[in-house]
Parts: C-alpha cells; sequence; structure tokens
C-alpha cells in the first residue's frame, strides 16, 4: 500500500534563513512525487513534480525538492524563507492512485 | 491558466438536509475528482470520474454520491447531511491520468453542518 508520512506537524523558520519541510514516503515501483502549498481558506496549488531524470527539482515561488531514492525522501527546501510563505505544505505521490500526506504548517517568523 | 471553480465558498447546512456541492473545470479536463481535507488526516479521496457519466469511488464515499452529465462539471451529493461532514471540501481536475501534470484544485467549499 502507498503512503506519505510528513513527520513534522509545524515547522517555524526565522525570515531569510533556509528552510526544509520533510516527506517520506513508500510505494512499490517509481513514483511521481509532488509538493502543494494551501493558503489560507484556498485550495492547493501546485508548486513542483518529480517524474524522473535530475534528482534536484525546481519550482515556483524559489522552491525546491531533493528526492533520495535510498532513503524514499522528497524534501521540499527554499534557500531564504520569506513571511509570505507560511502556509500549509502537502506532499503526495502517485503510485496506483494518489496519496497525500497530512500535511506540515510553515511558519516564517519575521 | 487552468480554472476550477468550486460555486460556493462556505455553507452552512442542516442535518439531514440535501447538499450539492458543484464544481466546474474549464480546460477539457478527463479527470475530476472530490477530497475532504481535515486537520492531520490530509487529503482523502472521496469520489473521482475518468469520463463523463462514470464515476468510481475513493478512499471514504460513505454518505456521498457524485454526478458527471457534462464533461466539464463534477457534482458532489450529501444524501442527507451529518454533523460528521463537517469539513472543507476540495475539487481537483487533471489533464490525463498519467498525473504527469499534477492536480489543479478548486478553492476549496467549507461546509458545516449543524
Amino acid at each position: 500500500a502507498q503512503s506519505v508520512a510528513q513527520p513534522e506537524d509545524q515547522v517555524n523558520v526565522a525570515e531569510g534563513n533556509p528552510l526544509t519541510v520533510k516527506c517520506t514516503y513508500s510505494v512499490s515501483g517509481n513514483p511521481y512525487l509532488f509538493w502543494y502549498v494551501q493558503y489560507p481558506n484556498r485550495g492547493l496549488q501546485f508548486l513542483l513534480k518529480y517524474i524522473t531524470g535530475d534528482n534536484l527539482v525546481k519550482g515556483s515561488y524559489g522552491f525546491e525538492a531533493e528526492f533520495n531514492k535510498s532513503q524514499t525522501s522528497f524534501h521540499l527546501k527554499k534557500p531564504s524563507a520569506l513571511v509570505s510563505d507560511s502556509a500549509l505544505y502537502f506532499c503526495a505521490v502517485y503510485g496506483q492512485n494518489f496519496v497525500f500526506g497530512p500535511g506540515t504548517r510553515l511558519s516564517v517568523l519575521p | 491558466d487552468v480554472k476550477v471553480t468550486q460555486s460556493s465558498r462556505y455553507l452552512v447546512k442542516r442535518t439531514g438536509e440535501k447538499v450539492f456541492l458543484e464544481c466546474v473545470q474549464d480546460m477539457d479536463h478527463e479527470n475530476m475528482f472530490w477530497y475532504r481535507q481535515d486537520p492531520g488526516l490530509g487529503l482523502r479521496l472521496i469520489y473521482f470520474s475518468y469520463d463523463v457519466k462514470m464515476k468510481e469511488k475513493g478512499d471514504i464515499p460513505e454518505g456521498y454520491s457524485v454526478s458527471r452529465e457534462k464533461k466539464e462539471r463534477f457534482s458532489l451529493i450529501l444524501e442527507s447531511a451529518s454533523t460528521n461532514q463537517t469539513s472543507m471540501y476540495l475539487c481537483a481536475s487533471s489533464l490525463d491520468r498519467s498525473l504527469a501534470y499534477g492536480y489543479t484544485f478548486g478553492s476549496g467549499t467549507r461546509l458545516t453542518v449543524v
């Protein structure tokens, strides 16, 4: 069975510091991996995806994610956090079907 | 840009009412989905559809049904609303089944059942 874990409910980071939001997955076969962001009272917005190719994927708003097959991880990163990055972040995997993680709330403090 | 429009942002309904949540997409996507989002549980798939008149149960279909009479419109129906169906409901669409392009989501409908 497929699953996605986001081990941190909440991540706090100071503005200007690098941020990491963690995601690990379990799926048979080669996964499609996604990150979505949700701002308050809004739907989910696509950030980036890994299908195949380079393990470092660049996405919207300066975010990037690194696919690590041996650790079955797909952590979201940004070199310098902005207050406007504060939101709820979802990792998702598609193997046989689409499964979302529980979400991680990112708070960037000024 | 693809647009997925959910007709209501907020709804308050009474227990036992029949509730319709409407979703329309404007880019001729084949696939449409309904999720509910609850804190700590992420998104859970209720129903999905790969074609007009076609529907498939997701992970939590109990208490819900769907209708897809036209390609662009996918409706979620709560036959008899209950308080445990209070949630944020998200509609999504995708271009094809490969999901190489991911999903496009609507803004969500926050339903409160009292």
